[in-house]
């Protein structure tokens, strides 16, 4: 069935120092990705969004970029601070059906 | 208003018991979408109303499950004769239009978590 999986469910990294979160989705005629943030006791908080016909989006501090080639999408975050620590999802959409993996955790070491 | 509001934020309740989740939306958007996260778990979709159509209603995991919306703002999701692996954090988001064909992300509330003993 449709599934969106991630490469890793934890990530450890320096303050300071990139984060690259990696996400795989298997849905073809997936054309609209979103990236969120959940931070304990809070819902899913929108980071950045990227169409299908585009493979690169920046934000302030996180890149999205995406490979229809290999269905892979990833999240980038630059000088990755403290503040950063959360579980990161990658969702993809088809037909306004939503599908999230199952979410990365990342933690800053300092 | 302010974001996605959902109520209770917690609820515990005996097993057989029946529930009623609320979701308060934010002004404006057409799309609700229910989903539940279980214990360090991604998230489930579970239903989706947009506008005056039909909800899709394909994640729903049994009949026991329902959910409606009035008067396309304010969304109730009710589980009868509610299971322990009921258990979990029930989550619900708006959204402007229908994702993927006008670019608008979901907007999350923070949740009800539904404890079932």
């Amino acid at each position: 069935g449709e599934s969106v999986g991630l490469h890793l469910p934890t990530l450890s990294v320096q303050e300071g120092d990139n984060s690259i979160i990696n996400c795989a989705y298997s849905n073809s005629a997936s054309d609209y990705f979103i990236w969120y943030k959940q931070e304990s006791g809070k819902g899913p908080q929108f980071i950045i969004d990227i169409r299908s016909n585009m493979d690169k989006r920046q934000g302030q501090r996180v890149t999205v970029l995406l490979n229809k080639t290999v269905k892979h999408l990833s999240l980038q975050i630059a000088a990755t601070q403290p503040g950063d620590s959360a579980v990161y999802f990658c969702a993809s959409s088809s037909a306004s059906k939503i599908i999230f993996g199952s979410g990365t955790r990342l933690s800053i070491r300092p | 208003g302010a974001g996605v509001s959902q109520s209770p934020s917690n609820k515990v309740t005996e097993k057989g018991k029946d529930v009623e989740l609320r979701c308060d939306p934010i002004s404006g958007h057409t799309a609700l979408y229910w989903y539940r996260q279980s214990l360090g778990q991604g998230l489930e979709f579970l239903i989706y109303f947009q506008g005056n159509s039909a909800p899709d209603k394909s994640g729903l995991p049994s009949d026991r499950f329902s959910a409606e919306r009035t008067g396309g703002s304010v969304s109730t999701l009710t589980i009868q004769r509610t299971q322990q692996e009921d258990s979990a954090v029930y989550l619900c988001a708006s959204s402007l239009g229908r994702t993927g064909v006008y670019n608008s992300p979901l907007h999350f509330g923070n949740g009800t978590r539904l404890t079932v003993t």
